[in-house]
């Protein structure tokens, strides 16, 4: 069974501290990755997409990287801040139509 | 236009009443999802469509009904829905599978009473 895993669950950090948020997949053989970010009640933002042949993708201060061979994927944020309190979504892309995601990664940023 | 649009924000229904849920972009994309998250959880697949038909059904009820009048519309139909329903539904576009990430709306909160 294909499955996402995001650990830590839940992630306090105080303002500035640069932080990584991991995501470990089942399967190696996928199409896509795409990290997403949740605020309570809301839809889901694209943060960064990576393709199948990609290894890292920048957007800002946040890096995503892929390593197919592990099953993994982390997403590196610099600097944070209070306002990247959300919960981030991995979801990953075996068959090229369909989207898996993980169970997230709540993060708080305290100022 | 970079938007996926959903609407109603908020539905609270009866589990005799019928209502619809509504989504619509116009960025040309010609794949659309429908996804149910339940609080503190992820999303999960219901539905999807490729170039205006049914692709994919993960099981869904048959008292869930989609419909995609045309390439910019996805719709979809309730009836007779249980208190367990009740959760964020979300939708998705992407110009064709994954390849180019999904585009989501922020979601309609339905309540069933």
């Amino acid at each position: 069974k294909q499955e996402v895993t995001q650990i830590p669950a839940a992630l306090s950090v105080p303002e500035g501290e640069n932080l990584v948020l991991n995501c470990s997949f089942t399967d190696s053989a996928i199409y896509n990755l795409q990290w997403f970010r949740q605020d309570p009640g809301k839809g889901l933002t694209s943060l960064l997409l990576i393709q199948s042949s990609q290894r890292e993708q920048t957007s800002g201060r946040l890096n995503a990287s892929l390593d197919k061979s592990s099953g993994r994927s982390t997403l590196y944020i610099a600097a944070s801040q209070p306002g990247d309190s959300a919960t981030y979504l991995c979801a990953v892309d075996w068959t090229g139509n369909q989207f898996y995601f993980g169970t997230g990664t709540s993060l708080t940023v305290i100022p | 236009d970079t938007e996926v649009t959903q609407t109603p924000k908020h539905l609270v229904m009866g589990m005799t009443n019928k209502k619809s849920l509504k989504c619509e972009q116009h960025m040309g994309h010609r794949a659309m999802y429908w996804y149910k998250q339940k609080a503190k959880k992820p999303p999960e697949l219901m539905f999807v469509y490729s170039y205006e038909k049914l692709s994919i059904n993960e099981s869904v009820p048959s008292r869930f009904s989609p419909e995609c009048p045309n390439s910019s519309l996805l719709n979809l139909h309730l009836h007779a829905l249980q208190p367990e329903d009740s959760a964020l539904y979300l939708c998705a576009s992407s110009p064709q599978g994954s390849g180019y990430g999904y585009t989501f709306g922020s979601g309609t909160r339905l309540t069933v009473v």
